[in-house]
């Protein structure tokens, strides 16, 4: 099965600077990581996803990157602002599941 | 309707008791997964539906957790005789293909499960 690491836990940023979250898989036949963002007591929300055939993407504030040889894909997000604040979790979806694996999540924090 | 719905939104139990929670999923997405989210933890997949049919259930902790989707829309996850360590809130999510569309899973607000 797909194993996802996600760093860090918490990360605490000032408003206007930017963030980055890292995940790693175990699996190489992984074809699909998405993001989520999820508020406190709330759904977990898609923010962005990359096709393992894709190198990048962006959605303006929003970037994922994905390095198919090092297993590894990032979240960044520039000019943050205080409603940026929840908890993200990445996750991969190994091609020949269903399901998706999530990391344990990063909670981040922006302060004004 | 506008999202996945589930019901109800708190559930209280003693331990022991049975409880069936409810998803309703986008109309018309063929995908529909179980989730089980741990206080401080990343959802973890519990079983998955294509249409009717239910393809994986390899997430499910014991055989007291059962789920269906007769009729290839509406969802029941039932837990028979609930101990504590089932405390958790139950997502569930929907996605329009299969998987080999890699459609994005589209989430509920969950039911948060609490065994006393």
């Amino acid at each position: 099965g797909e194993n996802v690491e996600q760093h860090p836990s918490t990360l605490s940023v000032q408003e206007g600077d930017s963030a980055v979250i890292k995940c790693t898989y175990s699996d190489s036949a992984s074809n699909y990581f998405p993001w989520y963002k999820q508020e406190l007591g709330k759904r977990p929300q898609l923010i962005i996803d990359i096709r393992s055939n894709v190198g990048e993407k962006k959605d303006q504030r929003i970037a994922v990157t994905l390095n198919k040889t090092a297993k590894h894909f990032s979240l960044h997000i520039t000019e943050t602002q205080p409603e940026d604040s929840a908890v993200y979790f990445c996750a991969a979806r190994y091609r020949a599941g269903y399901a998706l694996n999530f990391g344990k999540g990063t909670s981040l924090l922006v302060t004004p | 309707g506008a999202g996945v719905s589930q019901s109800p939104r708190y559930k209280v139990a003693k331990r022991g008791q049975d409880v069936a929670l409810r998803c309703d999923p986008i109309s018309g997405h063929v995908s529909l997964f179980w989730y089980q989210q741990a206080l401080g933890q990343g959802p973890e997949f519990l079983t998955y539906f294509q249409n009717e049919a239910q393809l994986d259930k390899s997430g499910l902790p014991s055989d007291r957790f059962f789920a269906e989707r007769p009729e290839g829309s509406v969802s029941t996850l039932k837990i028979q005789r609930t101990q504590q360590e089932d405390s958790a809130v139950y997502l569930c999510a929907s996605s329009l293909g299969t998987k080999i569309s890699n459609q994005p899973q589209h989430f509920g607000d969950g039911t948060r499960l609490s065994i006393l």
